[in-house]
């Protein structure tokens, strides 16, 4: 059984369209993220929502929009990209109030911009 | 804003032998956290640690968030244990911040 799983694992797609990257988690936890990993291994968090609520919100442009439509769900959908948008993003969910906590990260999805 | 720091960049050991990465950061913290992505880009978390040692197998991890380090040790090195180890920083008072450090890139030889 996959823990976090993410569709598409690899995404490539042209500047100004837009697209979507979905999570799931049969974990039960109750908070899951985002993150962003760029061609130099750079990671760096995006947004994180604990039970359906963002909680953390990092300098992204709006152009990133995570939706949480329940728990065990949270996908981006990122409108008009572009070429900087190429990374792999990450999902990943934890049990946030039963310290400590440990985060189970998804196989990632490698999103191409052209 | 806060810096991480990771230290060595790369490292290169044979097998068997121990090592240590160091991850330095600038403020304090209220927590820290170890990861480790194998070859593959699997993301794996390996210690939630703000204070003092844990143990894992042939992994262990040390923050003394008093003088804002914290070091990862690995003894007896596979080649499984090859690819990019992360620290990162959660801050929590004021505006919340998660930071990344930007790796260590171990390669163990057979």
């Amino acid at each position: 059984d996959t823990a976090v799983s993410q569709t598409p694992k690899y995404l490539v797609t042209q500047m100004g369209n837009d697209k979507s990257i979905k999570c799931e988690q049969n974990l039960g936890h109750d908070t899951m993220y985002w993150y962003k990993q760029d061609s130099k291994k750079f990671l760096k968090i995006m947004f994180s929502y604990n039970n359906k609520e963002l909680i953390i919100n990092e300098t992204v442009p709006n152009r990133f929009s995570p939706k949480s439509p329940d728990k065990a769900h949270l996908n981006l959908h990122i409108n008009s990209l572009e070429l900087g948008d190429s990374a792999v993003y990450f999902c990943a969910s934890s049990q946030v109030r039963d310290l400590p906590y440990e985060q189970y990260f998804g196989p990632g999805t490698r999103l191409t911009v052209t | 804003g806060i810096q991480v720091e990771q230290s060595p960049p790369d490292l290169i050991l044979q097998e068997g032998a121990n090592s240590t990465l160091r991850c330095n950061f600038s403020d304090s913290v209220n927590n820290l956290q170890w990861f480790h992505q194998n070859p593959w880009g699997q993301l794996i978390n390996l210690f939630y640690i703000p204070s003092g040692t844990k143990q894992n197998g042939r992994l262990s991890a040390t923050t003394v968030a008093t003088e804002r380090y914290s070091l990862l040790y690995i003894s007896s090195s596979q080649t499984t244990d090859s690819g990019v180890y992360f620290c990162a920083v959660e801050r929590g008072s004021g505006t919340y911040k998660y930071i990344f450090g930007t790796g260590t890139r171990l390669k163990v030889l057979a």
